[in-house]
């Protein structure tokens, strides 16, 4: 399968509601980048994890990094309409030293008013 | 800050003609810059990576005489498809990196519809 794999595919939630979108990965990384892109629109970068971090918070946005399981989990808190949009996880693969990224499949959020 | 443009956003073209794609990073220099291929509720595939001053870096499949890019600048990258088929009809989106900086800044894309 594809490195960056993002699950569920698809969530719809009521506003006010928290979303989780999680993200696997392959190969060992230097970081791990979740991006938002409303459609037909380019993507918006929303917050970076090393790999020798666990947690991070952003605003409403919580990510955490698991590199045991090769894993990773976008929390949004607190959802708005306007958080309508896919997410996608990519990463940055270790040793690579080119800094590209591969993106995995993306979690589309409908939230609902 | 780190703001990227494409041009043109939308663009329609006859089969068998070129088309050509503008990045420019507004205000700040890209040292490189990518460029993706999305097709309609797909991820992102990387096409290429270009570096300013260099040849670009292909990824595997992708045909370098059919995807032209030139990095001419640290402020502009173009992706040129020549002789444009209806199966080149896809989003085009480049990206941007600072030295030093992990982040890479995305432009709004290019839709491109070849008839």
């Amino acid at each position: 399968s594809q490195q960056g794999e993002e699950d569920p595919q698809a969530l719809s939630i009521q506003e006010g509601e928290n979303a989780t979108m999680n993200c696997s990965y392959k190969t060992s990384i230097n970081n791990l980048q979740w991006y938002r892109q409303n459609s037909g629109r380019g993507l918006v970068h929303l917050i970076l994890i090393r790999s020798n971090e666990r947690e991070k918070h952003s605003g409403r946005l919580r990510v955490t990094l698991d590199t045991s399981k090769k894993s990773s989990s976008l929390l949004i808190t607190a959802s708005r309409a306007a958080d309508t949009a896919s997410y996608f996880c990519a990463t940055d693969a270790a040793g690579a030293g080119s800094y590209q990224l591969t993106f995995g499949k993306g979690t589309k959020l409908s939230v609902i008013p | 800050g780190a703001v990227v443009s494409q041009h043109p956003s939308r663009v329609i073209c006859k089969s068998g003609t070129s088309v050509k794609i503008e990045c420019r990073s507004l205000d700040f220099q890209a040292t490189t810059m990518f460029w993706y291929r999305q097709f309609p509720k797909k991820s992102l595939m990387l096409m290429a990576t270009s570096n300013e001053g260099s040849k670009a870096t292909y990824e595997q499949g992708v045909e370098k005489d059919k995807f032209l890019i030139n990095h001419a600048s640290l402020t502009l990258s173009t992706l040129t498809v020549t002789s444009a088929h209806p199966e080149d009809s896809s989003f085009y989106i480049c990206s941007a990196r600072v030295l030093y900086q992990e982040t890479q800044y995305f432009g709004p894309g290019t839709r491109l519809l070849v008839l």
